[in-house]
């Protein structure tokens, strides 16, 4: 069955670290995207992408880098991590732009 | 503004139907009606969505009214598992999805 996956579940880092997020959908969808959960802020878009080599950026993109170089997989890249990073980091793809999304178990990292 | 009003909170007996109200006022036309549902430490889990005319498929029925300002999210026999967060968002053209607090839906043994 096809399916969205991220990796790794949990990550603990520390301040100023390059830290990667991987997603990975086997769907073959062309639209991905990256949100952040917090307590008190729901889910909010990061990063998201249309295709290879489109990359957009999101409500809250500072900080956060994205690279679409196949259709599978779309890598969140934290520069410098910081402590206002530590969240629940959720990827997702869809078929169409504006269609139903279809979200990964998310990656909970801590940033000490 | 793409925003929709939702109660934060609702309760439901097992077995019993759930009936989640939305407020979207400032839709167009041609936006569509979208619900998600979380449960808890999960991704986001797509249900339904709908344009004009309702919707049903095996998870929910999606009730939207004549003049598409306000809709209905349907679960017709809630279970425990359907404890969760959901979310109705609509979809400006060319903007992406805004998650909003959601209700909280406590299904009731």
């Amino acid at each position: 069955d096809a399916e969205i996956t991220q990796s790794p579940r949990h990550k603990i880092t520390e301040t100023g670290r390059q830290v990667t997020l991987a997603c990975h959908q086997t769907w073959n969808h062309n639209n991905m995207f990256w949100y952040r959960q917090d307590l008190g802020h729901g889910l909010r878009l990061i990063h998201y992408s249309y295709g290879v080599q489109d990359t957009n950026k999101g409500e809250v993109s500072d900080g956060y880098s994205v690279s679409r170089s196949n259709t599978e997989d779309l890598p969140l890249t934290l520069e410098s991590a910081a402590s206002s990073q530590t969240s629940v980091y959720f990827c997702a793809s869809s078929q169409l732009r504006q269609g139903e999304q279809y979200f990964g178990p998310g990656t909970r990292l801590t940033v000490t | 503004d793409a925003k929709t009003t939702q109660p934060p909170s609702m309760d439901c007996a097992e077995g019993r139907a759930a009936n989640l109200p939305c407020n979207h006022s400032t839709i167009s036309g041609n936006e569509y009606v979208y619900w998600y549902r979380q449960i808890h430490s999960q991704g986001p889990q797509y249900i339904i969505h709908g344009l004009k005319n309702n919707e049903t498929n095996e998870m929910a029925s999606l009730i939207i009214t004549e003049d598409r300002k306000s809709s209905t999210l349907i679960l017709p026999h809630a279970t425990l598992r359907d404890t969760a967060v959901y979310y109705c968002i609509f979809l400006r053209e060319g903007q992406n999805f805004v998650f909003g607090p959601g209700t909280r839906l406590s299904v009731l043994p």
